[in-house]
């Protein structure tokens, strides 16, 4: 079956620090990959997403690359800010017997981020 | 516009009792979505609606799990029996379409089972 892994949390970082978060997967097919968000008190967000291999989402300042050869999707941050202080999903979007995509989202564990001054 | 709500925003509910959760999602969406946020099992899927297909219930995890989507717009989740492994964040998310790939989400149901 499908499945994500991601790094374990929880990361602190100080403000302007480089931010990675690694995500890797395993799924039947080629699915499609997001970041979401949930900012505290908050409902989740899409933050980026890459539907085939090589594509690369980018929002906010948050970077992702679709590596097909290595089944990752890794989030990148050059600088982050206090307010990027949340929780982070990765995901991938499942596909039905036929081949078509149906949306159903299998998500990572999570990683709490944590930023300070 | 509005978004996709659910209500009630918390639930607190004796172990043995009936809860119905609701989601309203955004006008115009065609799929809808069940996922569940516990601290044991993070987010999962429970279940989803598309038009007027039968609906995706793989990801239920017992049979005191039901949901139901009325007239192609609001859903209720229902759960009978609740114990206290039921405990969690219910959240329901809504697409234009299956392949439209953004699923947008609701603020969730937290209930508490005791």
């Amino acid at each position: 079956g499908n499945s994500v892994t991601q790094m374990e949390g929880p990361v602190t970082l100080s403000e302007e620090a480089f931010l990675t978060i690694n995500c890797t997967y395993t799924a039947t097919g080629y699915p499609s990959l997001f970041w979401y968000v949930q900012y505290p008190g908050e409902g989740l967000q899409l933050l980026l997403k890459a539907t085939k291999a090589d594509d690369k989402g980018s929002n906010k300042g948050f970077e992702a690359t679709y590596r097909k050869e290595t089944t990752s999707f890794h989030l990148e941050k050059g600088s982050v800010q206090v307010s990027d202080s949340a929780v982070y999903f990765c995901a991938l979007s499942a596909f039905n017997a036929g081949g078509t995509s149906y949306g159903k989202l299998t998500f990572g564990q999570g990683t709490i981020l944590t930023v300070h001054p | 516009g509005a978004g996709v709500s659910q209500s009630p925003s918390n639930k607190v509910t004796e172990k043995g009792k009936d809860v119905e959760l609701r989601c309203d999602p955004i006008s115009g969406h065609t799929a809808l979505y069940w996922y569940r946020q516990s601290l044991g099992q993070g987010l999962e899927f429970l279940i989803y609606f598309q038009g007027n297909s039968a609906p995706d219930k793989s990801g239920l995890p017992s049979d005191r799990f039901s949901a139901e989507r009325t007239g192609g717009s609001v859903s209720t989740l229902t759960i009978q029996r609740t114990q206290q492994e039921d405990s969690a964040v219910y959240l329901c998310a809504s697409s234009f379409s299956p392949g439209s790939y953004e699923q947008y989400f609701g603020p969730g149901t937290r209930l508490t089972v005791t």
